[in-house]
């Protein structure tokens, strides 16, 4: 069973620049996670989609960051304009939907090494 | 405000030994916590989970202990072996949305 994809690996911008990055989900799941993780924290979420439906968007920075997950599958993250604080690594992850009282573990992609400067 | 916090950021244990470690969180909602694992360069691996309806959960050399009443869970390692070195981290949510990530202990198994 392939993983979850992501790209690019590693990214390097200045500040006031956009960014992309992609992710591409375990196949048949229907829940998809976007975290930042900052150098010595844990992951912190960004944004949880139910195929093409945002459920949980509210750490998500809204005036420079935006995501979309148009058919319920790939997903794109986007930063405009970046900061010099937006340097992290931002995971993607997904699991089967998850219901009340019942959850999935998550599986992580490699994550994108974003460097601002 | 963190709500799910690893107090130990690293922790250094002989191979063959027990490796413990801990987690607590503040939210008495959370119903569902998870460990996982990182090496470096690489996601987070699911290594185990406990639902609240339970206090322990068992898989090989993974346990996980969950106290409810003291809000702090813990998992176990028996025995450690030099592959389980990595970054460990705890995880909470309530009803499966918003997990809440802590910010890890760099487990060291020495041979």
């Amino acid at each position: 069973e392939a993983g979850v994809a992501q790209s690019p690996r590693y990214k390097i911008i200045e500040k006031r620049q956009s960014v992309a990055f992609w992710c591409n989900p375990i196949s048949g799941h229907a829940t998809l996670y976007w975290y930042q993780q900052i150098l010595g924290q844990g992951p912190k979420l960004l944004i949880q989609f139910q195929n093409n439906g945002v459920v949980d968007d509210s750490q998500l920075p809204k005036d420079r960051f935006s995501a979309e997950r148009l058919k319920g599958v790939d997903s794109t993250l986007k930063i405009q304009p970046a900061k010099l604080e937006d340097s992290a690594v931002y995971l993607c992850a997904s699991s089967f939907a998850a219901s009340w009282g019942m959850t999935y573990e998550q599986y992580f992609g490699p994550g994108t090494r974003l460097t601002v400067t | 405000d963190q709500q799910v916090k690893q107090n130990s950021p690293s922790l250094s244990v002989q191979e063959g030994r027990i490796s413990i470690l801990n987690c607590d969180y503040t939210n008495s909602m959370f119903d569902y916590f998870l460990w996982y694992k990182k090496y470096p360069a690489e996601g987070p691996t699911f290594l185990i989970s406990i639902s609240s309806i339970k206090d322990k959960n068992e898989d090989g050399r993974f346990t996980v202990f969950l106290n409810k009443s003291a809000k702090h869970l813990s998992l176990h390692i028996v025995p450690s072996q030099p592959g389980d070195s990595a970054v460990y981290f705890c995880a909470a949510s309530s009803s499966g949305n918003q997990f809440y990530f802590g910010t890890g202990t760099s487990l060291t198994v020495i041979p």
